[in-house]
């Protein structure tokens, strides 16, 4: 069946240093959002993509969608402590149902 | 507005016994969701509501678990006999419509089965 692999699971970096979380899919997507989880928290929807190619900005975050649609990443440029938490990706699927990946937890050492 | 809610926010029950998990969502939303969190871990899907039907049930882990929705709107997730791994924390989420739309998440409940 379909499937969606999230990596790395975790990343603990130095505040200031800058983080990356893939998505890959062994199908073509139509789109994928992407949500942030606050340790704590309840996930909080960030962005979706939908063309392919795509590239948005949100501040430091920047996030790609792949030219075969396959793929997706999140980069944050310089984490800062408020970066902390885990990021999922969730493409839509076959069923037309998002799919959560197993999420990236990221650790920011100041 | 109001957000998606969700009741109780913590519930400790003894294991053998029946729990029930409440979620509102927002106001106008016909899409409804169920998912079980493990600590330090990812989403896993339970089921989805489109108005009252259930049109994917497929990750209800046992026939003890089962949900229902009303009026389009309140949902509950009954867990029969509960068991010690079924301790997590249950999220719910709503959205506009199925499949695309952004997914509002509730707050939690947080289950402990002793």
């Amino acid at each position: 069946g379909q499937q969606v692999m999230q990596i790395p699971q975790y990343q603990h970096v130095q505040e200031g240093e800058d983080f990356t979380t893939y998505c890959n899919s062994s199908t073509t997507l139509s789109n994928i959002q992407w949500y942030k989880q606050r340790p704590g928290g309840h996930p909080v929807f960030l962005i979706q993509l939908v063309k392919s190619g795509e590239v948005k900005k949100q501040k430091r975050l920047t996030f790609q969608f792949g030219e075969a649609k396959k793929n997706s990443s999140l980069h944050i440029t310089a984490t800062q402590t408020t970066d902390v938490g885990t990021y999922f990706c969730a493409p839509l699927l076959r069923g037309n149902k998002l799919v959560f990946g197993a999420g990236t937890i990221l650790r920011v050492k100041s | 507005g109001a957000g998606v809610s969700q009741s109780p926010s913590n519930k400790v029950t003894e294991k053998g016994k029946d729990v029930e998990l409440r979620c509102d969502p927002i106001s106008g939303h016909t899409a409804l969701y169920w998912y079980r969190q493990s600590l330090g871990q990812g989403l896993e899907f339970l089921i989805y509501f489109q108005g009252n039907s259930a049109p994917d049930k497929s990750g209800l882990p046992s026939d003890r678990f089962s949900a229902e929705r009303t009026g389009g709107s309140v949902s509950t997730l009954t867990i029969q006999r509960t068991q010690q791994e079924d301790s997590a924390v249950y999220l719910c989420a709503s959205s506009l419509d199925a499949g695309w739309e952004t997914q509002y998440f509730g707050p939690g409940t947080r289950l402990l089965v002793l």
